[in-house]
Parts: C-alpha cells; structure tokens; sequence
C-alpha cells in the first residue's frame, strides 16, 4: 500500500511562472519530508526538506509547504525554469524508520 | 569526485542467473541502501544498513541479499535473476537524517 502518493505523474509549465507539485502521505507518524529531483539516467538528488515542527520552508526558488492535517505537502518552484525539468519525487519518514518515496511527478518547463 | 559510485551501470542477464551489482561511497557515511525504481512504483527500499556490520530488510526484500563489506562498501547480490526484478537500481548513502546521496543508478534487464 503506497504510503506516500503523487497523483500527477506529469505537469506542464511555461517559463516564469509557478510550478507546483503535490504529495499526499497516509502515515500520521511522519516527521519527515524530503524532495528530490531526478534527471535522466543520473540518480535523485536532493532538493529541500520540511520537518512536522514546520509549515513552510524555503530555499531560493523553492518552497515546501506542509499540511499536517491534510496529511498534504507541496513543492512551490517559482520562477520556473527550463532546466528545472525533470522528475520530482517526495519522500516521508516517521522517527527513526526508512524513508517512502512517491511515484514522481514528471515537470516540464516549455520556453 | 565525492558521491556514490555504482557498477555496472548496465546489465542484462539470463533468467536464474545470478549477478551482484556493487556500491561504494566516500563520504564516510554511516547508512547505506539500495532501491528499485519501477515505472509508477517511485523508489522501493530493498535492503539498508545503519551501520558497518549490520543490515535489514527494507519493503521488497524478497530474492536479494546484501553484504555490507565495510564502512565503505554495501553490495546488491541477485542469487537467481527473475524478469520481475527487472528494474533501475539505486544506492544511496547518508551520515544524517537529512537526505540521501544516491548513484547514478544501474539498468537492469532480466530476459
């Protein structure tokens, strides 16, 4: 059972504007929130992280906002830019335990 | 450079034969992993290790073995290949909660 879920494999944006990308989890022990990014044939790296004890964390041109109630965390890219394109993966943790990894979002940013 | 180094990056293989894919990281990072990225799957954990000398299954442990060689080194052991374990393999290492340094992956093709 996909603990942690991102229901859109794909999403478009032009240049300059917002992309935002979405991550649904299930488990109300995790603390833990990471993002990464993954072009092709190269292995994920990592992007930004959020703790529970947070609702928002920014770093330059990316921001993650957590919901704890709405078990919901975003990934706000503003402005978008081409080589922002890639596959978005989020990934959930509770204290101590092994990280859960969504299906990936696959942004592209058209010029 | 510094990183996570994964051989070989590609593979194709016979049904029942075996193989060990092999990773190795500089950092001198306590944890170590191996994942498997299937299409809509996202990243599965297969196996960890916490530390040198110990290691656990993770969610799809089921037809692998691990070695943790040395603080160094964490190699993926296929005893006897199946088409199912046809996928992108990933090693990642960490000295912190917070985020994973992954390799570049290796292409697995079982036939």
């Amino acid at each position: 059972d996909q603990q942690v879920k991102q229901n859109s494999p794909s999403l478009s944006v032009q240049e300059g504007r917002i992309s935002i990308l979405n991550c649904d989890y299930t488990n109300s022990m995790f603390d833990y929130f990471l993002w990464y990014k993954k072009y092709p044939a190269e292995g994920p790296t990592f992007l930004i992280s959020i703790s529970s004890i947070k609702d928002k964390n920014e770093d330059g041109r990316f921001t993650v906002f957590l919901n704890k109630s709405a078990k919901h965390l975003s990934l706000h890219i503003v402005p978008s830019q081409p080589g922002d394109s890639a596959v978005y993966f989020c990934a959930a943790s509770a204290p101590g335990n092994q990280f859960y990894f969504g299906t990936g979002t696959s942004l592209t940013v058209i010029p | 450079n510094a990183g996570v180094t994964q051989t070989p990056k590609f593979q194709v293989l016979k049904t029942g034969q075996s193989m060990t894919l092999q990773c190795a990281q500089d950092m001198n990072h306590n944890s170590m992993y191996w994942y498997r990225q299937d299409p809509g799957m996202g990243l599965r954990l297969i196996y960890y290790s916490a530390s040198e000398g110990t290691t656990d299954k993770g969610e799809v442990p089921n037809g692998y073995n691990v070695s943790r060689l040395n603080k160094r080194e964490f190699s993926l052991r296929l005893e006897s290949a199946a088409p199912s374990q046809t996928s992108v393999y990933f090693c990642a290492s960490t000295g912190s909660f917070y985020g994973y340094t992954f390799g570049s992956g290796t292409r697995l093709t079982v036939v």
